[in-house]
């Protein structure tokens, strides 16, 4: 079945510091890939998607890039603030059906002022 | 716009009784899905409607879980027997229908917190 690896557990910054979590997936056929984060007791937000291959998604200064060559969509972002401190989930969902998300693991990232 | 509401926020149950958790979509979403959350699995799907239609139960377990959908304003998680082990976040999500081929973006509530002692 499909799948979705989140390298990172937990990652730990100071602030301004540049933000890579790596995201690896697999799938049969062509998902769309999207990233949520989850603040304590929230529900996971959409943050954003991308649906094919070189799409770049952002939101809040957070990008990805779908890498179908690498079945890749690395969540990176420049300069990270306190305010970032989340559990942040990679998804993907099946191609060619309206159809459930299945999501990584999480990555915990905690950033220090 | 309120987004998706989840009732009760945390519910506690001893074990052997029944649990019933309350979801209510965006408005104009017609798609439903049921989530539970851990720690050890993580996000896991339980089961979907679309237009108020069951879809997809391939997460619920076969025994003592249940979902309905009785009309496009709400969604129930039914739980029977509860067990210690059930004891989890149960998310609701919805979404919308946006044409083409591609997966839907889901709107998830805050979540239940279920307790079973």
């Amino acid at each position: 079945g499909d799948s979705v690896t989140q390298t990172e557990g937990q990652v730990a910054l100071s602030e301004e510091d540049f933000l890579t979590i790596h995201c690896n997936y697999s799938a049969s056929g062509y998902p769309a890939l999207f990233w949520y984060v989850q603040y304590p007791g929230e529900g996971p937000q959409f943050l954003f998607r991308a649906s094919r291959d070189k799409e770049k998604g952002s939101s809040r200064g957070f990008e990805a890039t779908y890498d179908k060559g690498t079945t890749s969509f690395h969540l990176r972002k420049a300069s990270v603030q306190e305010s970032d401190s989340a559990v942040y989930y990679c998804a993907l969902g099946e191609s060619g059906s309206f159809n459930k998300l299945t999501f990584g693991a999480g990555t915990r990232l905690a950033v220090c002022p | 716009n309120a987004g998706v509401i989840q009732t009760p926020r945390h519910k506690v149950t001893g074990k052997g009784q029944e649990a019933t958790l309350w979801c209510e979509p965006i408005s104009g979403h017609s798609a439903v899905f049921w989530y539970r959350q851990t720690i050890v699995q993580g996000l896991e799907f339980l089961t979907y409607f679309r237009n108020q239609a069951p879809i997809d139960d391939s997460g619920m377990p076969k025994e003592r879980f249940s979902a309905q959908m009785p009309n496009q304003s709400h969604s129930t998680l039914k739980i029977q027997s509860t067990q210690p082990q059930d004891s989890a976040v149960y998310l609701c999500a919805s979404s919308s229908r946006t044409g083409g081929a591609r997966a839907e973006t889901l709107y998830f509530g805050s979540g239940t917190r279920l307790t079973v002692l």
